[in-house]
């Protein structure tokens, strides 16, 4: 049963506009989230977390929202570069200590 | 500062063989994972080792996999014997313990049982 579920398997952006992959959990007790990022034959990368005390956490151009209500999290990246073309992941931090429960994940192409 | 290695990248098996995979941590990592990741899914966690330690191994199939990391550096994990459901590809991934939550992964093995 998936508890972090993200529902857009992929995403489609033009260079230069705003990317926003969306990520729901289920349970309220989660407690830190993160963002992981994935090239073709690469392991996942880390790109930014953020834990439940906050809202929000920006850094350069990634900003991730916490929205504890709604149980909802959203990466947004400004401007969206092709570089930028990946499997992103979201993930939260279990009870257990460093264990790690990825969602499915979202293709995000950024196209010129 | 060279990153999670792990070997082989590739491998193609028939069912019922048996298959081991190598990972090298982070120099200094004393928390190590093995992932495995179907397509079209996440990640999913086999087992953790603290140092030489597996931690947390309850969602390892015991009755074929099994793993080791006798010095609490270098890690490998087996599968024997294969099924066709194993193909996959397995991540191992390290950490610091303490400093911070982030995990890093190696580029993984992709398994093919035919």
């Amino acid at each position: 049963d998936q508890q972090v579920k993200q529902n857009s398997p992929s995403l489609s952006v033009q260079e230069g506009r705003i990317s926003i992959l969306n990520c729901d959990y289920t349970n309220s007790m989660f407690d830190y989230f993160l963002w992981y990022k994935k090239y073709p034959a690469e392991g996942p990368t880390f790109l930014i977390s953020i834990s439940s005390i906050k809202d929000k956490n920006e850094d350069g151009r990634f900003t991730v929202f916490l929205n504890k209500s709604a149980k909802h999290l959203s990466l947004h990246i400004v401007p969206s570069q092709p570089g930028d073309s990946a499997v992103y992941f979201c993930a939260y931090r279990g009870s257990t200590l460093g264990r790690l429960y990825f969602g499915r994940g979202t293709q995000l192409t950024v196209w010129p | 500062e060279a990153g999670v290695v792990q070997s082989p990248r590739y491998k193609i098996i028939e069912k019922k063989q048996p298959v081991a995979f190598w990972c090298n941590p982070i120099s200094g990592h004393n928390t190590l994972y093995w992932y495995r990741q179907n397509l079209g899914q996440g990640p999913e966690l086999l087992i953790r080792y603290e140092n030489e330690e597996a931690v947390d191994d309850s969602q390892l199939p015991k009755d074929r996999f099994s793993a080791e990391r006798l010095k609490g550096v270098d890690s490998t994990l087996k599968i024997q014997p294969a099924e066709l459901g194993d193909s996959a590809v397995y991540l191992c991934a390290s950490r610091l313990t303490g400093v911070a939550d982030t995990q890093y992964f190696g580029p993984g093995t992709r398994l093919t049982v035919l």
